[in-house]
């Protein structure tokens, strides 16, 4: 079965950077993409955006722009979300999710989803 | 960006009564060249990520209980839970996928009368 296995909590200053990691298991990692979505203490989940593990493509939401970095090791079948420039505001549970558009196509439907990674920004 | 709205915020359901949470989306998300809504729905209990449930609006995902519909077209749809089991309790969100970014509803509280 399809199993996505993520890194565990991070504790954070402000303006320190975070990676996640993502292992897949239980499917042929490039035949899918990979979404990023968070959500906050409370609040809805937010979708940051997205990876092909197929060419590695990727489609960010605009208010993470040039703060966020997603990669695919496809060796290791493990995608990985690095956030910069870290702020209170950003944290929250981080989740990786598999997207079932095929390859190089990006859907949106998340079918399979990682269990979780805390990350809590605080000075 | 497309504003997805749900209602109500929370409701208490008595078991085997049936649930039904509106969700609307600030402009249509159906894609008339292939006639379909780009319109998921996920349901989260504490302390788990969302499970998938519902996508093009109806389709149910496998191995989800027929106790969940969904039904809705355009800028208005329904999630419908036919007969509530203590198992249904969790918070349950929309989502459009019809453009980038995707974004879902602030999600539905479900709990027991």
């Amino acid at each position: 079965q399809v199993q996505l296995v993520q890194s565990g909590v991070e504790v954070k200053k402000p303006g320190a950077s975070v990676k996640v990691s993502c292992k897949a298991s239980g499917y042929t990692f490039t035949s899918n993409g990979i979404s990023w979505v968070r959500q906050a203490p409370g609040e809805g989940p937010e979708w940051m955006g997205w990876i092909s593990a197929y060419n590695g493509k990727t489609n960010y939401v605009q208010k993470f722009q040039g703060r966020v970095t997603m990669t695919t090791d496809t060796s290791t079948r493990t995608a990985y979300m690095e956030l910069r420039s870290l702020r209170s505001d950003d944290t929250a549970v981080y989740y990786c999710a598999r997207d079932l558009g095929i390859e190089w196509e990006l859907l949106g439907i998340l079918d399979s989803w990682g269990q979780g990674t805390l990350v809590t920004v605080s000075s | 960006d497309i504003v997805m709205t749900q209602s109500p915020d929370s409701l208490a359901v008595s078991l085997g009564e049936r649930a039904t949470i509106n969700c609307k989306s600030s402009q249509s998300i159906l894609y008339s060249s292939n006639n379909k809504n780009y319109l998921a729905w996920y349901q989260q209990k504490p302390g788990q990520p969302p499970k998938l449930l519902i996508y093009w609006a109806s389709t149910r995902e496998s191995g989800v209980s027929d106790r969940f519909s969904g039904s809705g077209s355009g800028t208005d749809f329904t999630l419908t839970i036919s007969s509530l089991q203590a198992e249904d309790v969790a918070v349950y969100y929309c989502q459009q996928y019809y453009n980038t970014p995707f974004t879902f509803g602030p999600g539905t509280k479900v709990d027991i009368k």
